[in-house]
């Protein structure tokens, strides 16, 4: 029954490499979200997409690219990892925006480079 | 950049204790959330408040949305151990799709 999942939970790699982290939300849900929460465990939005369709980038490097191929996916592909990409990625949903609905979110994928 | 500070960043109680902490902004906001995020785990909502002035209880949890939409505060009684976690406030204006996070209030029950 799980309403936001995420996969994988943890992902070690090599600086350099190219790393795809899925998000799947069962909730029917028309918005999703991706944020970033470092060491400090600021968290902070990096993406948002209403019905497949890019609405919040963030500033986020290009490396970072989202792909919605449908409503209840949002996945997030990261080319040439870097050191400081180190930390917990949360994916999230919302029934629409932000201001008038709760945002659930899944269990985080933790992610090192080394 | 949007500043969304939360007071105290930590705190160590014992077990029973009423709990109080804080989130300001500097800009104003239609909506404030309040969040609890257990080690390991994604945030989870636990308060949400709409309207200026707005007082709303969960249980032992009671949060007010500040009357001139620059703050909230967040209270829980008697405090127990599955507490332990790190709150966070956010804030969202209607029609807007973008939720800005507070810095966190880390809550740590003392044995």
């Amino acid at each position: 029954d799980t309403a936001v999942s995420q996969t994988p939970k943890y992902l070690v790699t090599q600086m350099g490499n190219d790393k795809s982290i899925k998000c799947e939300q069962n909730l029917g849900h028309d918005t999703m979200y991706w944020y970033k929460q470092d060491s400090k465990k600021f968290l902070k939005i990096m993406f948002s997409y209403n019905n497949k369709e890019l609405i919040i980038n963030e500033t986020v490097p290009n490396r970072f690219s989202p792909k919605s191929p449908d409503k209840a996916h949002l996945n997030l592909h990261i080319n040439s990892l870097e050191l400081g990409d180190s930390a917990v990625y949360f994916c999230a949903s919302s029934p629409g925006l932000a201001g008038e609905n709760t945002q659930y979110f899944g269990p985080g994928t933790r992610l090192t480079v080394l | 950049g949007q500043q969304l500070n939360q007071s105290p960043q930590s705190m160590f109680i014992q077990e029973g204790e009423d709990v109080s902490m804080n989130c300001t902004s500097s800009s104003i906001f239609n909506t404030w959330l309040w969040y609890k995020q257990d080690p390991g785990e994604g945030p989870v909502l636990l308060i949400a408040l709409y309207k200026a002035g707005e007082l709303t209880s969960n249980g032992r949890l009671t949060a007010q949305f500040g009357i001139t939409r620059k703050d909230s505060f967040l209270n829980i009684s008697a405090s127990i151990p599955s507490d332990v976690g790190i709150y966070f406030c956010a804030v969202a204006n209607f029609g807007n799709e973008k939720l800005t996070f507070g810095t966190g209030t880390r809550l740590t029950i003392i044995p």
